[in-house]
């Protein structure tokens, strides 16, 4: 079973339906992350979240809204979905071990906004 | 304001023609650089994270260096499937332990 999942993986929605975007993990970190990637502009992170009560904004959170319902969960919501939110979303999380993090990232979701 | 930049944007080898992808970065104290694999559809793959100029790590084919200004990703005789995209990402040593990422160096093995 894979340590980071990601539901659904592909999914449609129509400009201004609010959409959730779950992620879940086995591997008992602390910290999580959301992003999204678009063609040429790299991965951009959304929000994270470094325990249950640590939520911070990234670089891009306008529009955006997270919940951590527990340590292993982490979800990404769109509020009003618009078309230029369309692109691949990534979870992932990460641990510092001996001073050394390590991300690990889940499958991904693929969205589209019409 | 902290950034990333990778070179090239797209590199095409032969199998067995070793090179470099170039990794630099400004940022108001490093805490850590990452290497990341991606294969089309796929999310990233953790590489390496280097901490101090001067480190080095190697896996496989792959050997990955610091220094204070940039990283450089050696790949040492490649074979096509090591044809993927890199991502480079650093995180600031400051209170959000921000983590930003490169665009990434498409990379494509011939046989």
């Amino acid at each position: 079973d894979a340590d980071v999942t990601q539901t659904p993986r592909n999914r449609i929605t129509k400009t201004g339906k609010r959409i959730m975007l779950e992620c879940s993990q086995t591997k008992g970190h602390d910290r999580m992350y959301w992003y999204r990637q678009d063609p040429g502009l790299g991965l951009r992170l959304i929000y994270y979240s470094f325990d249950v009560k640590d939520i911070n904004k990234g670089e891009i959170s306008d529009g955006y809204s997270v919940s951590r319902q527990a340590q292993a969960k982490f979800s990404l919501s769109l509020e009003s979905a618009i078309p230029n939110q369309t692109a691949l979303y990534f979870c992932a999380t990460s641990d510092i071990g001996l001073g050394q993090e390590t991300q690990y990232f889940g499958p991904g979701t693929r969205l589209l906004v019409l | 304001e902290d950034q990333v930049t990778q070179s090239p944007e797209a590199l095409r080898l032969q199998e067995g023609e070793s090179s470099s992808l170039n990794c630099s970065y400004t940022v108001s104290g490093l805490r850590g650089l990452f290497w990341y694999r991606q294969d089309p559809g796929k999310g990233p793959e953790f590489l390496f994270t280097l901490y101090s100029a001067g480190e080095e790590k190697e896996k496989e084919r792959l050997k990955a260096t610091l220094t204070k200004k940039e990283s450089f990703l050696h790949i040492t005789a490649p074979k096509p499937e090591d044809s993927a995209t890199y991502l480079c990402a650093v995180q600031a040593m400051n209170r959000d332990d921000k983590i930003i990422f490169g665009k990434g160096t498409r990379l494509h093995i011939l046989p």
